[in-house]
Formats: structure tokens, sequence, C-alpha cells
């Protein structure tokens, strides 16, 4: 069966420090991934989606950035956060129109 | 991109029939439309998926009218563990990108 896993799950962070969050997709192959924003509040905000190793789509200007190094591997990544950035963080998988999307667990991320 | 409307927030009583609304005034003819729930502290969760007339599972059921301008989630017998955020997203056209807006919280009242 197909599962994804997200870590960590909460994290705290100063401000002006990195990020490297993880994704990964187990029992799939060749998903479509993608890394949503949920700020305290507010709706679910697309932040970047993949279709294929190394294809990366932004949706939104921000300082982040998404890398997909392996089929099934989606990080999300900062040189240096902003009190901005704090929001969950979810990573998301779908293969077609017609499976809908699998969300992973989520990250709590917290910018002090 | 295709836009839903979707109201903010409802309140409900355990055993009652929930039923939430969205607007697709400008969706495309290939687009199905899906329904998402969201508890607290966790990613959302498929829960139907539908194209036209009324799909049912388990744990709800989808009404679309003949137009797809609108679709209505229904939510039978509501418990407390129904209390959530529901979505109906938009579809990117061509990209299967979904947009999640704020969605609408259900809360059920013993």
């Amino acid at each position: 069966s197909q599962t994804i896993h997200q870590w960590p799950a909460t994290l705290v962070q100063p401000v002006g420090s990195p990020l490297s969050l993880e994704c990964t997709v187990e029992g799939t192959s060749n998903p479509n991934l993608y890394w949503y924003r949920q700020a305290a509040g507010r709706g679910l905000q697309l932040l970047f989606y993949s279709v294929g190793i190394g294809q990366i789509s932004s949706e939104v200007p921000q300082n982040l950035s998404a890398s997909r190094p392996q089929d099934r591997q989606f990080i999300l990544s900062s040189k240096k956060l902003l009190l901005s950035d704090s929001g969950f963080y979810l990573c998301a998988w779908s293969v077609n129109r017609e499976s809908g999307y699998t969300f992973g667990s989520g990250t709590r991320l917290t910018v002090v | 991109l295709a836009k839903t409307t979707q109201p903010i927030s409802m309140d409900s009583y355990e055993g009652q029939e929930v039923n939430i609304t969205c607007s697709h005034n400008n969706i495309a003819t290939n687009d199905y439309i899906t329904w998402y729930q969201q508890f607290p502290s966790q990613g959302p969760r498929f829960i139907i998926q539908g194209y036209k007339t009324k799909v049912t599972n388990e744990v709800a059921s989808l009404f679309i009218p003949a137009d797809r301008k609108s679709s209505t989630l229904s939510l039978p017998r509501v418990s407390l563990s129904d209390t959530a955020v529901y979505y109906c997203p938009d579809e990117c056209h061509g990209n299967n990108r979904l947009a999640f807006g704020k969605g609408n919280q259900v809360v059920v009242i013993p």
C-alpha cells in the first residue's frame, strides 16, 4: 500500500536559520508531489509541485525552495527563515486526477 | 483556474444530517469535483469525488446537479468526530494541481 512520510512533526527555529523538511512516498512510482502551507486561520496554500525528478514548479514567490532528488523524495528548504514562514507544512502526492491527493501528517514550524 | 466558493463555518447537533454546498462557477468540462476533510493538526483526507449526479460512499454522499455549477456534500447523522474543516478544492486545469480555499468549518455540538 502507498504511504507518505513527513518529518519532523514539529520544529522551532530562530529567524535567519536554515530549514529542511523532507517528504518521502512509498508504494508508488512517478507520483506528483506537492508542498502546501497552512498559516494560522488561513486556508491551504500551494507552494510547490513536481511531476518528476528535478522538475519543480513554484506557485508563490518566497524565500523557500523545493527539490526532488529522487522519484519519491521531496524536500522543502530555506536558507534564512522569516517569522512569516511559521505555519503548518503539508506534503501530498497523487498519481492522477481520479485518485485524489494523499497528504502527510504535516510539520508544525514555528519561527521565533 | 476554476474558483469555488464556500461558506466559512456552521454548527450542527449530533445525529443531524449536514449539507455543505460549494459553488463551481468556472468548472471545466473534464474537472472532477472532490471533497476533503481536515481534522486539527492533520493533513486533509480525501473523502469523496464525483463528476455528475450522485455519488455515495461509507463517509458521505455527493450531489452534483446537471449544470455542475455547484455540489453538495451530505454527511448523514453527524457525530462529534465529524467536527472538521471540509474543502472542495479548485482544479488547476491540465496539471493535476488543487487549490484549497479556507474550507468550511463544521462543528458538531452534543
